[in-house]
């Protein structure tokens, strides 16, 4: 399994900006690196994705080593609607790999 | 557009028994995928089915089956249900298109199966 590494949990105060981070040093050339959400009682919700360059949406930045074997999900300015668990996730192929996640609570 | 819809969303059934549980993928996706996610933990890759065959399938045994339709709609069959069945079971849908296949996943809300 493509295995990724992130904190149990994090905190963090309203309308400030979060550093979500990941470790995945047995990345190989070809997973790209995915980031999706989940609020309580609900499916997970997809946040970002990429492969080598940083990548920009309307919810978060991603940030990616030069050597692809850490990333950081970066929300710029956190809301009470940010408190979910975040899983950053490898995708060799046709596969996605969870892990436990980041529990991200948001103080107001 | 409709989202990813499951059913049942709440579901008892006892040891031994069979269970089915059903997606209805996004309109326009022709990829569905199916996941395992126990209390407290992130969710298992079980398989993935595009245009109605298995492509891809994760740690799981051969009790667990699925189906996906012509109209990409899917079905997950699990036989012989154990205490550790329990779960929330997730299914997912993408439209399939390009190198790479990097198109996100679209989750349901799930079915909480509960084995006694």
């Amino acid at each position: 399994d493509a295995k990724t590494t992130q904190p149990n949990s994090m905190e963090s105060n309203e309308e400030e900006p979060v550093h979500l981070p990941c470790n995945h040093s047995t990345i190989s050339g070809t997973d790209y690196i995915h980031w999706y959400r989940q609020l309580p009682s609900q499916g997970p919700e997809y946040v970002i994705h990429g492969l080598t360059s940083n990548v920009n949406n309307r919810m978060a930045s991603l940030a990616i080593a030069e050597d692809r074997k850490s990333s950081t999900l970066i929300l710029h300015r956190a809301t009470l609607r940010d408190a979910a668990v975040y899983y950053c996730i490898l995708r060799p192929g046709n596969q996605f790999y969870f892990g436990t996640g980041t529990s991200l609570t948001v103080i107001p | 557009e409709t989202g990813v819809t499951q059913s049942p969303t709440h579901l008892i059934k006892t040891r031994g028994q069979q269970v089915t549980l059903r997606c209805s993928s996004q309109s326009g996706h022709n990829t569905v995928s199916w996941y395992q996610q126990a209390l407290g933990q992130g969710p298992q890759f079980i398989f993935q089915y595009y245009r109605e065959e298995e492509n891809g399938r994760g740690n799981f045994p051969p009790r667990f089956s699925g189906l996906q339709f012509p109209n990409y709609s899917s079905e997950l069959n699990v036989n012989a249900l154990e205490l550790d069945d329990s779960a929330l079971y997730l299914c997912a849908s993408s439209p399939r298109s390009g190198v790479g296949f990097n198109s996100p996943l679209h989750f349901g809300n799930g079915t909480r199966l509960t084995v006694t």
